[in-house]
């Protein structure tokens, strides 16, 4: 069973611009969530979502939303970027919502605003 | 406000010994830990867990206490390995509103 892809894995982007990034779940996964990872701060909490609708939201500006689609892929959108954006992004997805459902995570999308 | 921490960013241990990754946290209301594991340029794995009904939860080399009165939590893997060197994250979840809590991380490096 493939794995939680990512695309892309690295991303260079300028102040002020906006950026999507995308993830595709485990075959019959219907959970995903979303976290920021910085240096020193572990992970942070973006949003789940959990069939097509969002079921949390961690503390975040508005700049930063989401959405998922039927078949279960999510994407992750980031406007107005600031320097502190630079960060992994990393999605994982789970077969129902809930962490006693075991998360697996993709491999990341590396961000770096210039 | 970190509601779960992990104060040691960095540990380093002797292959065979064993390594002792510890995690405190605040919220007393927190029903589940989860131990993940993490190698660069790929995302964590998951690695143990444990209910905050009990103290103990133990899978092969890692084990897992708890320590409710002290809001501790440990991570124990015996006897280490060159391969167990990996940040590894602690994290804690509310049944409430289904959200994981994530500690910064601690770098274990296993030395030969």
């Amino acid at each position: 069973k493939a794995g939680v892809t990512q695309t892309p894995r690295y991303l260079i982007k300028t102040r002020g611009q906006q950026v999507t990034l995308s993830c595709s779940p485990i075959s019959g996964h219907r959970s995903v969530s979303w976290y920021q990872q910085t240096p020193g701060q572990g992970l942070q909490f973006l949003f789940e979502y959990f069939s097509e609708t969002q079921r949390n939201k961690g503390n975040f500006p508005g700049r930063f939303s989401g959405r998922q689609f039927s078949n279960s892929r999510s994407e992750m959108n980031v406007s107005t970027l600031e320097l502190g954006d630079s960060a992994l992004y990393l999605c994982a997805s789970s077969l129902a919502q809930g962490y006693n459902n075991e998360q697996f995570f993709g491999p990341g999308t590396r961000l770096t605003v210039l | 406000d970190q509601q779960v921490k992990q104060n040691s960013p960095s540990l380093s241990v002797q292959e065979g010994r064993i390594s002792i990754l510890n995690c405190d946290y605040t919220n007393s209301m927190f029903d589940y830990f989860l131990w993940y594991k993490k190698y660069p340029a790929e995302g964590p794995t998951f690695l143990i867990s444990i209910s905050s009904i009990k103290d103990k939860n133990e899978d092969g080399r890692f084990t897992v206490f708890l320590n409710k009165s002290a809001k501790h939590l440990s991570l124990h893997i015996v006897p280490s390995q060159p391969g167990d060197s990996a940040v590894y994250f602690c994290a804690a979840l509310l049944y409430s509103n289904y959200q994981l809590i994530w500690g910064a991380g601690t770098k274990l490096i296993i030395k030969p």
